[in-house]
């Protein structure tokens, strides 16, 4: 399969406790986002990476937060000391640019229950 | 600030019925709207998107509409069918911004037999 991936699938922990989630993109694809969605809302932009480099981070993305793309590859996203405000579907897209247009292709997710 | 507003948050349609499901955005300077369809346990899968410079697109029973002037969009779907049933996001993008998506609250359709 050649789509976006992302582990783990589901995670649960307790409030406190620091959380790490990894996101495959598409191979050969330079950008790479990073998402959350919670019940019944769309998805909301956290940040993303052109490359190795990160160009862009919403006010969402607390300073708790913190995401990284070191070869340019995957990336992993991490939460420290999580709070029950954090439950969410973390979501990763990818995208080819400026061949590959403005689609930005989405991973299954990774869904974060803070108790 | 970015804003895309759509509506009905629910929509139930008999089958071979058609689905209508609107949106408006904020940000004159959008100019990309991709729609996305969201299957429960899975991530949002781009179904037809249509940028400022046209009007209308259709792809088989998909068809999405876009008064710029209004900042009106919408996607129809026709002939639905059961599998169509799923969570629809509509979404806004400045070009120049070449990054961050704007999506709406979704679209729950159901497809009843």
């Amino acid at each position: 399969d050649t789509g976006v991936s992302q582990n783990p699938r589901h995670k649960i922990t307790k409030r406190g406790q620091n959380v790490t989630f990894r996101c495959d993109p598409i191979s050969e694809h330079n950008r790479l986002y990073w998402y959350r969605q919670t019940l019944g809302q769309g998805p909301e932009f956290l940040t993303y990476f052109q490359n190795e480099a990160q160009l862009e981070k919403s006010r969402l993305l607390s300073d708790r937060f913190s995401a990284e793309r070191p070869k340019g590859s995957f990336s992993t996203l991490e939460i420290q000391r999580t709070e029950q405000g954090d439950s969410a579907m973390y979501l990763c897209a990818s995208s080819l640019v400026p061949s590959g247009g403005e689609t930005q292709y989405f991973g299954p997710g990774t869904r974060l229950l803070v108790l | 600030g970015e804003n895309v507003e759509q509506h009905p948050s629910t929509l139930s349609v008999q089958e071979g019925d058609s689905a209508v499901i609107k949106c408006t955005y904020s940000d004159s300077a959008s100019n990309y709207f991709p729609w996305y369809k969201q299957e429960l346990g899975k991530g949002p899968q781009l179904i037809i998107d249509i940028r400022s410079n046209v009007g209308e697109k259709k792809d088989q029973r998909i068809a999405v509409t876009l008064n710029k002037t209004a900042k009106h969009f919408s996607l129809h779907i026709t002939e639905t069918q059961p599998e169509d049933s799923a969570v629809y996001f509509c979404a806004a993008r400045r070009y120049s911004s070449a990054s961050k998506i704007i999506f709406g609250s979704g679209t729950r359709l159901s497809i009843r037999p």
